[in-house]
């Protein structure tokens, strides 16, 4: 069945570091990609998204990159701030499939030091 | 409040008790979504309200676990003679219109069966 893996973590990096988090899929066909942020104590919130190949979704600096040759949507950011401190998760959407299926990596919780 | 609330927060119950959990959408989303997430694990699909619809109840892990919805409102996920396996967060999310991947989501309620 469709599946999303991401890197485990927790990842620790220093302020103004480069981050990648790995994710990558399995699905029939080109699905539609997400990533969610959730910061400490509010919900999941939509950072970016692809929906089709060769896509890059971009929000607050990060960026990801729909790679179907891969099958990856790795996400990245150049310079990352205390504040980006959360959990991410990658996810996505089948195609030809409802927005209910949507199917969530496990969450990458990522620490950033001053 | 404008986002997704949920309450309780935190539920601590015992082995074979009812519970039940609520969600308050944002106002005018004819969407309701409730998902479950295992720790370490990924959101997992329980079901989803669409106006006056018949819910999408694919996900609902057994027949000890309901949901209803008021109209467009409020909505209630039961979970009957709790099992420690029921503990996780469970998540509640929203959105403007039925199949949307822009879907609000709420703190989550974490529930303990003890």
């Amino acid at each position: 069945g469709d599946s999303v893996t991401q890197m485990e973590g927790p990842v620790t990096l220093s302020e103004e570091a480069f981050l990648t988090i790995n994710c990558t899929y399995t699905a029939t066909g080109y699905p539609s990609l997400f990533w969610y942020v959730q910061y400490p104590g509010e919900g999941l919130q939509l950072l970016l998204k692809a929906t089709k190949a060769d896509d890059k979704g971009s929000n607050k600096g990060f960026e990801a990159t729909y790679r179907k040759e891969t099958t990856s949507f790795h996400l990245e950011k150049g310079s990352v701030q205390v504040s980006d401190s959360a959990v991410y998760f990658c996810a996505l959407i089948p195609k030809y499939s409802s927005a209910s299926k949507i199917i969530f990596g496990s969450g990458t919780r990522l620490s950033i030091r001053p | 409040g404008a986002g997704v609330s949920q309450s309780p927060s935190n539920k601590v119950t015992e082995k074979g008790k009812d519970v039940e959990l609520r969600c308050d959408p944002i106002s005018g989303h004819t969407a309701l979504y409730w998902y479950r997430q295992r720790l370490g694990q990924g959101l997992e699909f329980l079901i989803y309200f669409q106006g006056n619809s018949a819910p999408d109840k694919s996900g609902l892990p057994s027949d000890r676990f309901s949901a209803e919805r008021t109209g467009e409102s409020v909505s209630t996920l039961t979970i009957q003679r709790t099992q420690q396996e029921d503990s996780a967060v469970y998540l509640c999310a929203s959105s403007l219109a039925g199949d949307s991947y822009e879907q609000y989501f709420g703190p989550g309620t974490r529930l303990t069966v003890t």
